[in-house]
């Protein structure tokens, strides 16, 4: 069966400190990958997508980056992190067996202070 | 702008009341989905409805879908205690990469 895992849980960086969140999905392979930010615990807000190695699109102009370095890998990055980084990031899969239905991670916690 | 709107953004019931949450959406849609979240947790995938479809059960829930309106609707009956958390409509605008657009979602809280 397919997993995905998302890490750090939670974590506490300065502003201007540097940022690595990574998720790895298991058991499926060329999935496309996203990641998502939730602030407030409401709404979900797409920031990158992937649909394979090497490509990222951003949907939103902002602080963070995206890489895709190997198949099942998915790194969200800031080489600068501000206050309204802040948020529970969600990484998340779907592939063309799981139809139109996304699954997610369990999120990390980001707080900046 | 976003693409699904939930109401009422909080629902507070007794256990064993029907829990209904509504959504309405703007553009054309292939399906729409509504996904569960725990506080502080990840999403978990519900029930999918497509735009051909007008109705759909899955154990206590009950999906409708009325194109026509743009709307949606969410029905849990018998909650429990345990169906508190956050729900979320997502529509799937049929992109090739798979974008799902979320709404703001309802915080239901079944009250023991």
């Amino acid at each position: 069966s397919q997993t995905i895992h998302q890490w750090p849980a939670t974590l506490v960086q300065p502003v201007g400190s540097p940022l690595s969140l990574e998720c790895t999905v298991e058991g499926t392979s060329n999935p496309n990958l996203y990641w998502y930010r939730q602030a407030a615990g409401r709404g979900l807000q797409l920031l990158f997508y992937s649909v394979g190695i090497g490509q990222i699109s951003s949907e939103v102009p902002q602080n963070l980056s995206a890489s895709r370095p190997q198949d099942r890998q998915f790194i969200l990055s800031s080489k600068k992190l501000l206050l309204s980084d802040s948020g529970f990031y969600l990484c998340a899969w779907r592939t063309r067996l799981s139809g139109n239905t996304i699954y997610f991670g369990e999120g990390s916690w980001l707080t900046v202070v | 702008s976003q693409q699904g709107e939930e109401d009422p953004q909080a629902l507070s019931i007794q256990e064993g009341e029907n829990a209904t949450m509504n959504c309405s959406y703007k553009t054309s849609i292939n399906n729409l989905q509504w996904y569960r979240q725990n506080s502080g947790r990840g999403l978990v995938h519900l029930i999918l409805i497509r735009s051909n479809e007008r109705e759909k059960h899955s154990g206590r829930l009950r999906v409708t879908l009325d194109t026509s309106k743009k709307s949606s609707s969410l029905l849990i009956t018998a909650s429990r205690a345990a169906d508190t958390a956050s729900y979320f409509c997502a529509t799937f605008g049929g992109t090739s990469y798979g974008k799902l657009t979320f709404g703001q979602g309802t915080i239901l809280t079944v009250h023991p």
